[in-house]
């Protein structure tokens, strides 16, 4: 059963333009959620983060918003960069602290 | 400050085989965690480490084990190697146990391929 879903597997946007990438839970027991980063040959990195009781969250050009009602959330990346170029993984924090990971969107930045 | 380092990055075993992963955290970093990366089902959380102890572990068999040293280095060990074992193992380590917002550094993994 897969907790945390990313339905898109890849994403082209282009340089300059909005990047949004989508993440839809099933479990109401997610206290906080998060956006990872991942480049060929590296592990992931830490983007940004939201706690269930807020709806929004907002550094630099990335904003996560979470629609609790529809169990959804969404990463805003603007403007988009070339070196925004990556496959982006939403993980959602259990109340009994287990991390879910969806299985990632790839993020194509176009010139 | 050094990142979390996983040794060795590369690994080639046969099936029935035994492999041990090493993650060295970040200096101060008191907590690991391990992960599973394949194709088909993503990034799956293996278990988390804080002070030497196991304090969570996710859906894995028993031949997937770990421990972590009072240095909060960590190995990770899968014995009886099956196929679907190969994947990017990565390590994470953060400052703290896993709670609320903390966040986790991830290594860059290690690529176990099992023949």
């Amino acid at each position: 059963d897969q907790q945390v879903k990313q339905n898109s597997p890849s994403l082209s946007v282009q340089e300059g333009r909005i990047s949004i990438l989508n993440c839809d839970y099933t479990n109401s027991m997610f206290d906080y959620f998060l956006w990872y980063k991942k480049y060929p040959a590296e592990g992931p990195t830490f983007l940004i983060s939201i706690s269930s009781i807020k709806d929004k969250n907002e550094d630099g050009r990335f904003t996560v918003f979470l629609n609790k009602s529809a169990k959804h959330l969404s990463l805003h990346i603007v403007p988009s960069q070339p070196g925004d170029s990556a496959v982006y993984f939403c993980a959602a924090r259990r109340r009994d602290d287990k991390i879910i990971f969806g299985k990632g969107t790839r993020l194509h930045i176009l010139p | 400050k050094a990142g979390v380092t996983q040794t060795p990055r590369y690994l080639i075993k046969t099936r029935g085989q035994q492999v041990t992963l090493s993650c060295s955290p970040i200096s101060g970093h008191r907590s690991v965690s391990w992960y599973q990366q394949t194709p088909g089902q993503g990034l799956q959380f293996l278990f988390e480490y804080f002070s030497e102890t196991q304090r969570n572990k996710g859906n894995f068999p028993g031949r997937f084990s770990g421990r972590q040293f009072s240095n909060s280095r960590s190995e990770m060990n899968v014995s009886t190697l099956e196929l679907g074992d190969s994947a990017l193992y990565l390590c994470a380590s953060s400052p703290d146990v896993l709670v609320g917002g903390i966040t986790q550094y991830f290594g860059p993994g290690t690529r176990l391929t099992v023949l």
